[in-house]
């Protein structure tokens, strides 16, 4: 069974630039969530899809918005780029979340470098 | 709110030694608790995992973790350390149907190194 894939794996903007990144969650799985990983904060809850609908969303700025389509592949966008964007954007999928304890699986992660 | 703290940002052990990485959540009822590890430029593998139905937890690599609520810990084991286990290590806690609490909330991670 394929893993979550995340397409692009590193990719370089200039602040000021928006960003789409992508992910493809496992075969089945409904639920799809978003990570943001950086040196200084860590890792940080973004927003979750199930089903299409956002869930779940992190204490972030309304520059950062995501969405799932019918197929569960799901995307973020990221507008009005800031340097401290900089970061690994994790996606991850599960069958129905992590409410129920429910194991959810990493992608390899976008590598965003804002300049 | 739920938090993890995770004890030492850096444990460096010797290739055979016992690996211990501490965790302790903080929750009002009794999460659901991971151990994750990241290995340099990959994304997040789930080692163990511990939603109420045993409190001695064993995950994959040899690795295992207690959940004593007496002392809201979490910690990670491994009798014999191997080259391989150096890697970065994440604790999560998450809710459970009483909170409704879907994301993980992550420690800020250990990094573990291996002595030959």
């Amino acid at each position: 069974k394929a893993g979550v894939t995340q397409t692009p794996r590193y990719l370089i903007k200039t602040r000021g630039q928006q960003v789409t990144l992508s992910c493809s969650p496992i075969s089945g799985h409904r639920s799809v969530s978003w990570y943001q990983q950086t040196p200084g904060q860590g890792l940080q809850f973004l927003f979750e899809y199930f089903s299409e609908t956002q869930r779940n969303k992190g204490n972030f700025p309304g520059r950062f918005s995501g969405r799932q389509f019918s197929n569960s592949r799901s995307e973020m966008n990221v507008s009005t780029l800031e340097l401290g964007d900089s970061a690994l954007y994790l996606c991850a999928s599960s069958p129905i979340g992590t409410v129920s304890g429910n194991t959810i699986y990493f992608g390899e992660g976008s590598w965003l470098t804002v300049v | 709110a739920q938090s993890v703290t995770q004890l030492g940002s850096h444990v460096s052990v010797s290739e055979g030694a016992l690996v211990l990485l501490r965790c302790n959540y903080s929750s009002s009822v009794p999460p659901y608790l991971f151990w994750y590890v990241q290995y340099p430029n990959q994304g997040l593998q789930l080692l163990l995992k511990y939603t109420s139905a045993a409190t001695l937890v064993k995950g994959i690599n040899g690795f295992e973790a207690e959940f004593k609520k007496s002392e809201t810990s979490f910690h990670l084991t491994k009798p014999s350390a191997h080259m391989s286990d150096a890697a970065e290590y994440f604790c999560a806690v998450s809710g459970n149907r009483d909170t409704g609490r879907r994301a993980l909330t992550f420690g800020s991670g250990t990094r573990l190194q291996v002595q030959p």
